[in-house]
């Protein structure tokens, strides 16, 4: 089944405390994205990669770090967490087709106290 | 200036009427569109795509899109229950990247 799995599903941390959520999809998808989802603000990105190796700023990069070393895995990296980092966050990936849609993995619901 | 805006809702409409959803962008060369769905707590799962002036019919849905008003509208005939959810409007623009609206809560009473 085609699909982008996200882990943790749900995670409460501690102020300062790195974490990594996984990201992995196996459509063979060179697009992969990173959005945090808030109350009132909507889907908004984080961090893009257009394919291994090349990242880059979404909208709201602060605080956060992303690699792609592989195609298919795109982590999240917060290294400070704080509790304004506290949000839902989707992982995302799409072919290379102008048409093409995202595909959203199911969400990591993220505490920061 | 946002670069899709959505009217928040929320919007309530009677089971087996007509759901009326509208969205609207900036960037004038954008080129697809699409409408998502979102259950509270849920992944966004893609409903409908459109990238031609005109509508678009799947199913219940029908999707309408103005590229010289810079607007896309989503109807939802025939509504349910299960047609409650938060609507996203997604724009892909001359980037390449996706713009997302702060979505329509939709509620369809039994």
């Amino acid at each position: 089944e085609a699909q982008v799995t996200q882990n943790p599903r749900y995670l409460i941390t501690v102020t300062g405390k790195k974490l990594t959520v996984t990201c992995s999809q196996n459509m063979n998808h060179e697009y992969m994205s990173w959005y945090r989802q808030d109350p009132g603000l909507g889907l908004r990105q984080i961090y893009y990669s257009m394919n291994v190796e090349v990242t880059d700023k979404g909208d709201v990069p602060e605080g956060y770090k992303v690699s792609r070393k592989e195609k298919r895995n795109f982590p999240l990296i917060l290294e400070s967490p704080s509790p304004n980092q506290t949000s839902l966050y989707f992982c995302a990936s799409r072919g290379q087709g102008w048409d093409s849609p995202l595909h959203f993995g199911n969400g990591t619901r993220l505490t920061v106290t | 200036q946002k670069e899709v805006e959505q009217n928040s809702g929320p919007l309530s409409v009677p089971e087996g009427a007509i759901a009326s959803l509208n969205c609207t962008y900036s960037d004038r060369v954008s080129q697809s569109f699409f409408w998502y769905r979102q259950y509270s707590g849920k992944s966004p799962e893609l409903i409908m795509s459109i990238y031609s002036n005109g509508d678009k019919e799947d199913g219940r849905f029908t999707a309408q899109l103005n590229k010289a008003s810079q607007y896309v509208s989503l109807l939802i005939r025939d509504s349910q229950p299960s047609d409650s959810a938060t609507y996203l409007c997604a724009v892909r623009n001359t980037g390449n990247q996706f713009y997302f609206g702060t979505g329509t809560s939709l509620t369809v009473i039994p």
